[in-house]
């Protein structure tokens, strides 16, 4: 069982639409979550971090955390053309990002003009 | 965040050389991490760079192929090792801010070995 799962997608919306990315866990002392974005051929730049239960919103980005599930999502609000990458989705057993982060293998999104 | 300066930013190399990638970051970091991203695959951990010691290694990877300086806090170096078509992959640096505890990624190093 891989430890940090996503749909590898495409995950296909129409703009101005809202993308729902998913990830699952398997470590149930995970206590940190964070989603990176990652455009082709450049390296991932980090986009949300979530440390507790509930949504954490941030412009059109709105991380959600379920620990007794053991899942995180990801909602992009009025997708747009700039926002077709691929994101990952990463879990530390840690506080912040001090010990080693275990990366999902990621979610294609295309969000279609 | 951070400026982390990565170099090379790509390179083609022969079986059997070796291929040395440096990491400089301007700002104060706690950690900094070395991670290998083969093509259509996730992020892999290869190794935490530890300042003025011997890095610690993930499962699968050894000092003997990719040895790791970090002389001081804002630098460190990998090296690949022998290189072997299989070694082609992008190779990450990374560094965790003192300010926020979150991971930033490097520019990378497009490794091609032929």
């Amino acid at each position: 069982q891989k430890e940090v799962e996503q749909n590898s997608g495409p995950l296909s919306v129409p703009e101005g639409a809202i993308a729902s990315l998913n990830c699952t866990y398997s470590d149930r002392v995970s206590q940190s979550f964070f989603w990176y974005r990652q455009y082709s051929g450049k390296s991932p730049e980090l986009i949300m971090s979530i440390y507790s239960n509930g949504d954490k919103e941030d412009g059109r980005f709105t991380a959600q955390l379920n620990k007794a599930s053991q899942y995180v999502s990801l909602l992009i609000r009025d997708s747009q053309p700039s926002d077709s990458a691929t994101y990952l989705c990463a879990v530390s057993p840690y506080g912040g990002a001090t010990n080693k982060l275990i990366f999902g293998t990621g979610t294609l999104l295309a969000v279609q003009p | 965040s951070a400026v982390i300066s990565q170099k090379p930013s790509r390179d083609i190399c022969q079986r059997g050389t070796s291929l040395t990638i440096q990491c400089q970051v301007d700002s104060q970091v706690t950690m900094m991490f070395w991670y290998r991203q083969q093509p259509g695959q996730s992020l892999t951990l290869i190794a935490t760079a530890n300042q003025g010691s011997e890095a610690t290694y993930e499962s699968g990877f050894v000092i003997d192929k990719f040895p790791i300086s970090r002389p001081n806090l804002t630098f460190s170096t990998l090296t690949v090792s022998n290189m072997s078509p299989e070694d082609s992959s992008i190779y990450l640096c990374s560094v965790v801010l003192a300010t926020n505890e979150k991971l930033f990624f490097g520019s990378g190093t497009q490794l091609s070995v032929l």
